[in-house]
């Protein structure tokens, strides 16, 4: 069946830093990708999205690339800050088809201080 | 605004039981979709309701059901509970199709 693989599964990064977490696909019908932030406790929140038709996308310290010949995208999370300790979910799907949406297994994010 | 609501929090029930698990949408959303989290298969689509009707359908068994009532509110049904049922069961709504989701805090159901 399809997949969405998510690296890394843990990260820790000093405050200040930036981090990367990566995601790769298999269905080529997926066009639309968002990330999702998971606090202890809460259901997920969208943070940021992308659409195949673009290659990148900012909003203020995220930002997510896709390669679609490579099957890849990810999200940068610059000077990282304490509140950005959560779990991170990539997904993968099409857009308006909630039943082909695929989930990453999640990265749990660490800023240490 | 009042973001979705998920009763109840917390449930635990035994094997062979049912359990009826409830969602309330953001005001003025119409789609309703479930979802079923836990540590070994993570996020997995369960089904989506719009306007009162089941719009799509996840890969689970028909233990699994849902209904969508006029005012939006949802309610997902597990008949027959088995031990691999045990999860956080989450509630999402969006205005209409192509929208942010926005994620209910959802309930934790234990089987026993």
């Amino acid at each position: 069946g399809e997949n969405v693989e998510q690296h890394p599964s843990t990260l820790s990064v000093q405050e200040g830093d930036s981090a990367v977490i990566k995601c790769t696909y298999s269905d080529s019908a997926s066009n639309y990708f968002p990330w999702y932030k998971q606090e202890l406790g809460k259901g997920p929140q969208l943070i940021i999205d992308i659409r195949s038709n673009v290659g990148e996308k900012k909003d203020q310290r995220i930002a997510v690339t896709l390669n679609k010949t490579a099957k890849h995208f990810s999200l940068h999370i610059t000077e990282t800050q304490p509140e950005d300790s959560a779990v991170y979910f990539c997904a993968a799907t099409q857009d308006g088809r909630d039943d082909k949406i695929i989930f990453g297994k999640g990265t749990r994010l660490h800023i240490l201080p | 605004k009042a973001g979705v609501t998920q009763t109840p929090r917390y449930l635990i029930k035994t094997r062979g039981q049912q359990v009826t698990l409830s969602c309330s949408p953001i005001s003025g959303h119409r789609s309703v979709s479930w979802y079923q989290q836990t540590p070994g298969q993570g996020l997995q689509f369960l089904f989506e309701y719009f306007s009162e009707t089941q719009r799509n359908k996840g890969n689970f068994p028909g233990r699994f059901s849902g209904r969508q009532f006029s005012n939006s509110r949802s309610e997902m049904n597990v008949s027959t509970l088995e031990l691999g049922d045990s999860a956080l069961y989450l509630c999402a709504s969006r205005r209409a199709m192509n929208n942010e989701q926005f994620f209910g805090p959802g309930t934790r159901l234990t089987v026993l």
